[in-house]
């Protein structure tokens, strides 16, 4: 079966540190990879991307990037956090094309910028 | 355009009543309308998911009423329990580029049954 890791579960970081979440899946080959962005009272914002290693689509503007360095590992960096980065982060996966295609939730990452 | 209007924003419910959460549209090239439910501390779960050729879905206690021509769609939850307190989203999307991910949330409902 199909399974996503996410790490860290918390993070406090300060203001100009960097950023590194990991996202690995297991159980597939060749998924859709996606980092959401979940802030208090505002939903799901999606970020980042990837249809395959090296593809990244980027759906706001900010300060995060992202990379696809293996076919199942999705990493979300920053150079320099903002205390705007604050909130919970989600990667999630999917397979599937079209109306047929299920999105699959990691557990995510509680980040709170200082 | 791209909005998922979603409302209420947070609902109470005797155990055993019917929770209903409302969500609206403008973009008439959506054609994906999931529901997930997120517990606390977790990451969305889908729940069920509509497509705009069905007037409605049901899957358990969980019904979906989809109306296309005023661009709304609702999750009913039957009998509700207390284990259904979560936040749940609604969501659309449209199929372009052969991916269905780009997912467009609604703002979430907090539901709260009472026992």
């Amino acid at each position: 079966s199909q399974t996503i890791h996410q790490w860290p579960a918390t993070l406090v970081q300060p203001v100009g540190s960097p950023l590194s979440l990991e996202c690995t899946v297991e159980g597939t080959s060749n998924p859709n990879l996606y980092w959401y962005r979940q802030a208090a009272g505002r939903g799901l914002q999606l970020l980042f991307y990837s249809v395959g290693i090296g593809q990244i689509s980027s759906e706001v503007p900010q300060n995060l990037s992202a990379s696809r360095p293996q076919d199942r590992q999705f990493i979300l960096s920053s150079k320099k956090l903002l205390l705007s980065d604050s909130g919970f982060y989600l990667c999630a996966w999917s397979v599937g094309m079209g109306v047929d295609e299920k999105l699959f939730f990691g557990s995510g990452t509680q980040l709170s910028v200082l | 355009q791209q909005q998922v209007k979603q409302s209420p924003q947070s609902l109470i419910v005797q155990k055993g009543g019917i929770s209903i959460i409302n969500c609206a549209y403008e973009n008439t090239a959506f054609d994906y309308f999931p529901w997930y439910q997120q517990f606390p501390g977790k990451g969305p779960a889908l729940l069920i998911a509509i497509r705009p050729d069905v007037s409605e879905k049901k899957e358990g206690r969980f019904t979906i009423s989809f109306n296309k021509s005023a661009k709304q769609f609702s999750l009913h939850i039957m009998d509700s329990q207390p284990g259904d307190s979560a936040t749940y989203f609604c969501a659309a999307s449209m199929n372009y580029g052969g991916s269905q991910g780009n997912l467009i949330f609604g703002k979430g409902t907090k539901l709260s049954v009472k026992p």
